[in-house]
């Protein structure tokens, strides 16, 4: 069964303090792998697409980065304006978006 | 620019009412979604719409029917309401599938 699994479910950091979120997916014929940032009470905005393995996208203070079975979000010395929910997703062969239940980020000033 | 409208914002149903939820988006896009948030849950899709004329059900199509009467708009009907479908509901449009999704700002919906 197609699966996307997103960790840690929350994350606490200091501001300036690096980190990384995980996207772990199995899914059959991966068409790519899309972040999305989500704020309270708002829909979720898109951020980053990756198609294939050893691709990378940056924006700001975020990197995404794809492996064959996970996809890192790489926050570098984050701000307080960077808390937010961050959602992953992977579109299969069919083209079924598949959703992970998101990483909530939180950074303290 | 307006990108994806839906209305209303909040709502409260008692079991057994009916309601549409409104979904309107003005940048051409051919396909369009509705999904459904609950806590702890990654979003789940309802029904999507791939091009004009074109619906189908996605993950938890149960209790809900789509219209997408035109390329523009894409409305979700909740024939009989039950406490189950308390969620925030949100409707997404994209240019074509398997590309980036853009997201109306939800409504939240309580059916006591």
């Amino acid at each position: 069964e197609d699966q996307v699994t997103q960790s840690p479910e929350a994350l606490r950091l200091q501001e300036g303090e690096s980190s990384s979120l995980n996207c772990s997916y199995t899914v059959s014929g991966l068409r790519g792998l899309f972040w999305y940032r989500q704020d309270p009470g708002k829909g979720p905005e898109f951020l980053f697409t990756l198609y294939s393995a050893g691709e990378e996208k940056e924006k700001e203070r975020l990197k995404a980065t794809l492996t064959k079975k996970e996809s890192f979000l790489h926050i570098t010395a984050p701000k307080p304006e960077d808390s937010a929910t961050y959602l992953c997703a992977v579109t299969d062969s069919n083209y079924q978006l598949i959703w992970g239940a998101g990483t909530k980020l939180i950074i303290k000033p | 620019n307006a990108g994806v409208t839906q209305t209303p914002k909040f709502q409260v149903l008692k079991t057994g009412q009916s309601m549409t939820l409104q979904c309107a988006q003005d940048m051409n896009h051919n396909s369009m979604y509705w999904y459904r948030q609950d806590p702890g849950m990654g979003l789940r899709l309802i029904y999507y719409s791939a091009s004009e004329g074109t619906t189908d059900k996605g993950e938890v199509p149960n209790g809900y029917n789509v219209s997408r009467l035109n390329k523009r708009e894409f409305s979700l009907r909740l024939e009989s309401a039950a406490p189950s479908q308390t969620s925030v509901y949100f409707c997404a449009s994209s240019r074509q599938q398997n590309e980036k999704l853009f997201f109306g700002s939800g409504t939240q919906l309580s059916v006591l």
